[in-house]
């Protein structure tokens, strides 16, 4: 079964700091790994998308996310927060079957402190 | 270009009552369709998916019952409402057909039971 886990809930920076927020996946087969992020009250935005293709996926806002098979990891990063990227972050693992349905983690909360 | 409508945005219903909660796909044929709740403080689970006209999927055992009537309309329905099933529900896309994988969201609708 296929499955992601981000660890940390809450993640807290300052402006300008490098945001780190981690993901591991569980998957038999190459996975397919998304990161999505929620602003409040709203719906998912498409971040960036693993597809088997280079492993340093870039992303909009700035983000980029390297698929390390070693270490089963597809962590999010961005060189200099800014304040408008507190926001909720979702990584996920496509289900391998024809439903393509895409499997969530917890999801970590992103606080950029001024 | 494809874009996605649900509504309604915020919704309060008391407990028993009916729900009908709408979903609709502009400018694409045939797009697989989930719909996601996302109870508060944690992640998204899939509630239903379709591959197609009245093929309904569901995931997990519940109150709620899905309907695609029409190729792009995905309804999410419930004869009477349960306290438990207050949350944030989304509605997502994926297109067919391109081997694309990513699935595109609405902006969800908020559900409170009272």
């Amino acid at each position: 079964a296929q499955s992601v886990t981000q660890l940390g809930s809450h993640v807290s920076v300052s402006e300008g700091a490098l945001v780190l927020l981690r993901c591991n996946y569980s998957s038999s087969v190459p996975p397919y790994l998304f990161w999505y992020v929620q602003y409040p009250n709203q719906g998912l935005q498409l971040l960036l998308k693993y597809t088997s293709a280079a492993t340093l996926v870039k992303g909009i806002n700035g983000f980029e996310a390297e698929f390390k098979k070693s270490e089963t990891s597809f962590h999010l990063t961005k060189p200099s927060a800014h304040m408008s990227d507190a926001a909720e972050y979702f990584c996920a693992v496509r289900k391998m079957d024809s439903s393509y349905k895409l499997i969530f983690g917890s999801g970590t909360r992103l606080l950029v402190r001024p | 270009s494809q874009t996605i409508h649900q509504w309604p945005a915020t919704l309060v219903q008391p407990v028993g009552s009916p729900l009908s909660l709408e979903c609709t796909v502009e400018g694409t044929s045939n797009p697989n369709l989930y719909w996601y709740r996302q109870a508060a403080g944690r992640g998204l689970q899939l509630l239903f998916y379709s591959v197609g006209i009245g093929q309904i999927s569901s995931e997990v055992p519940q109150n709620l019952s899905a309907s695609r009537p029409q190729d792009r309309q995905f309804i999410l329905s419930s004869k009477k409402l349960l306290l438990s099933d207050s949350g944030f529900y989304l509605c997502a896309w994926r297109l067919t057909g391109t081997g694309k994988t990513e699935a595109f969201f609405g902006q969800g609708t908020r559900l409170t039971v009272v």
